[in-house]
C-alpha cells in the first residue's frame, strides 16, 4: 500500500461546478499537507499548503485536512477551463524548514469544459 | 518560470547506455531534490542534497547516482539504462533554514526515453 492514495480520475466537470479532490494517507507523522497543480508538460507548482489539521482558503480554493481520518481535500469553487490540469496532493513529515522529501499522490486529472 | 533550470528537456537513448541530467536550483536555494514521474508510479522521491551533502535517499536504484557541486547545481547520473527507466525526471529546490514553511520549486523536467 502506498503511503498516499489519490484517485487518478479523470474528472470532467462543466465550468462553474464545484470540484472536490481528495487523498488519504497512512503515515501519522505527516505534518505538512500540500496541493500541487501540474499542467501538461510542465513541472508541478504549489497551489496551497496546510500545517496539521484545519481549513485554509485562498480565493476559489479551499484545502481541508482531517488528521484523525488521515484524509485531505481540495475544493475548487466556480471552476474555470484554466483550472484544467493534474492536481497532486503531497505530504511531508518534516518540520518547517526541514520539509525534506515529499510524498505525492498519483494525481487527479481534471478537465473543466466551457 | 520557477527559477529551477533542467537540461536537457528531452533525451532519447538506448538500453544499456548512461546519461546525465543537470539541474540548476533557484538562486539562494541550498537544497536540491530529484523526483521520477512515471504513469504507473506517479512522482517518486529519489534523493535530496543540501549544500553539497546527501541529506535523504528514497527509492533510488543502485544504477542511479547524484551529486551536488560547490556552485549548488546538481547532476543525476543514470547508467545501464532499461526500458523501464523511461520517465520524467524532475529537480526541485528549496531554501532550508529558519522555522517557516519552505516551498519546493520544481523545474520543467527532463523527459527520458529509453529505446
Amino acid at each position: 500500500q502506498k503511503e498516499v492514495e489519490q484517485d487518478p480520475g479523470p474528472l470532467s466537470v462543466p465550468e462553474g461546478a464545484i470540484v472536490s479532490l481528495n487523498c488519504t494517507y497512512s503515515n501519522s507523522a505527516f505534518q505538512y499537507f500540500m496541493w500541487y497543480r501540474q499542467y501538461s508538460r510542465k513541472g508541478p507548482e504549489l497551489l496551497m499548503y496546510t500545517y496539521s489539521s484545519g481549513n485554509k482558503e485562498d480565493g476559489r480554493f479551499t484545502a481541508q485536512v482531517d488528521k484523525s481520518s488521515k484524509y485531505i481535500s481540495l475544493f475548487i469553487r466556480d471552476s474555470q477551463p484554466s483550472d484544467s490540469a493534474t492536481y497532486l496532493c503531497a505530504m511531508s513529515a518534516g518540520r518547517g524548514s526541514t520539509l525534506g522529501r515529499l510524498y505525492f499522490g498519483r494525481g487527479t486529472q481534471l478537465t473543466v469544459w466551457p | 518560470d520557477s527559477g529551477v533550470t533542467q537540461t536537457p528537456k528531452h533525451l532519447i537513448t538506448a538500453t544499456g547506455q548512461r546519461v546525465t541530467l543537470r539541474c540548476s536550483p533557484r538562486s539562494g536555494d541550498l537544497s536540491v531534490y530529484w523526483y521520477q514521474q512515471s504513469l504507473d508510479q506517479g512522482l517518486q522521491f529519489l534523493i535530496q542534497y543540501y549544500n553539497g551533502e546527501e541529506r535523504a535517499k528514497g527509492n533510488i536504484l543502485e544504477r542511479f547516482s547524484a551529486q551536488q557541486f560547490p556552485d549548488l547545481h546538481s547532476e543525476l547520473n543514470l547508467s545501464s539504462l532499461e526500458l523501464g527507466d523511461s520517465a520524467l525526471y524532475f529537480c526541485a529546490s528549496s531554501v532550508v533554514g529558519g522555522r517557516d514553511f519552505t516551498e519546493a520549486f520544481f523545474g520543467q523536467g527532463t523527459r527520458l526515453t529509453v529505446v
